[in-house]
């Protein structure tokens, strides 16, 4: 199946700062690429998807200025914590899936996630 | 609005045995996908089984099968043989297929499995 990286795979931070989380497609091109949030023992939470070329489309109560996403290329998607704080610890996962016509068109391919722990 | 219920929050099954996970879901779409997903651990999401709501026959994956009920909304996985391997969370999930794009997926809250040895 087709593979989805995620850089870094766990980062500690102070208060205040930003952080940056990559999302790499390997092995095929995403058009879509999607945000999850997940909090222990509990379910994943779409926080955004978003279009290579396009403006994310951010989910009810995702506060779009705090969490930054960048689809810049058809195999990167970057995902911006700004001004951190320690509620926003949680494991970060996101997905793609690829182009219409492929194999990876009805599928979402799960990156390892990374888990972001605020100071 | 488009919800995915698994009304079993933990299930257990000893080794060798097969257990069902409950899944139901509501939507006035016609057209759409259901998946379960395993999340081990590890916490990488795994794709088990996927369904085409179209499609009348239910989907298997070797020891993975599910009982499709499209008029009921429901959306059961049954785990044949159970191995210490299958321990992990399995998450129902649907999708509406757009045609043209890709809609997001609509998790359950989980089910979390033991296997007994």
């Amino acid at each position: 199946g087709a593979v989805v990286s995620q850089h870094p795979s766990w980062v500690i931070c102070k208060s205040g700062t930003s952080v940056k989380i990559e999302c790499r497609s390997l092995d095929f091109q995403a058009t879509t690429m999607f945000w999850y949030r997940q909090f222990p023992k509990q379910s994943l939470m779409l926080m955004a998807t978003s279009n290579e070329g396009s403006k994310a489309t951010y989910e009810q109560g995702v506060e779009k200025d705090k969490f930054l996403i960048n689809h810049a290329s058809l195999t990167l998607s970057t995902l911006t914590v700004t001004s951190a704080h320690p509620e926003d610890s949680s494991f970060y996962i996101c997905s793609a899936s690829g182009l219409a016509g492929e194999a990876s068109y009805n599928e979402q391919f799960f990156g390892p996630g990374t888990r972001l722990t605020v100071l | 609005a488009q919800t995915v219920t698994q009304s079993q929050p933990e299930m257990s099954v000893q080794e060798a045995e097969t257990v069902t996970l409950s899944c139901t879901y509501d939507t006035s779409e016609s057209d759409y996908y259901l998946f379960w997903y395993k999340q081990p651990p590890s916490r990488q999401m795994i794709l088990v089984i996927r369904q085409e709501a179209y499609k009348q026959q239910n989907a298997t994956e070797n020891r993975f099968s599910v009982n499709f009920q499209k008029a009921a909304k429901s959306f059961s996985l049954k785990i044949s043989d159970s191995q210490l391997g299958d321990a992990a969370m399995y998450f129902c999930a649907y999708r509406v297929n757009y045609g043209g794009s890709q809609g997001n997926l609509i998790f359950g809250k989980g089910t979390k499995l033991s296997v007994k040895p």
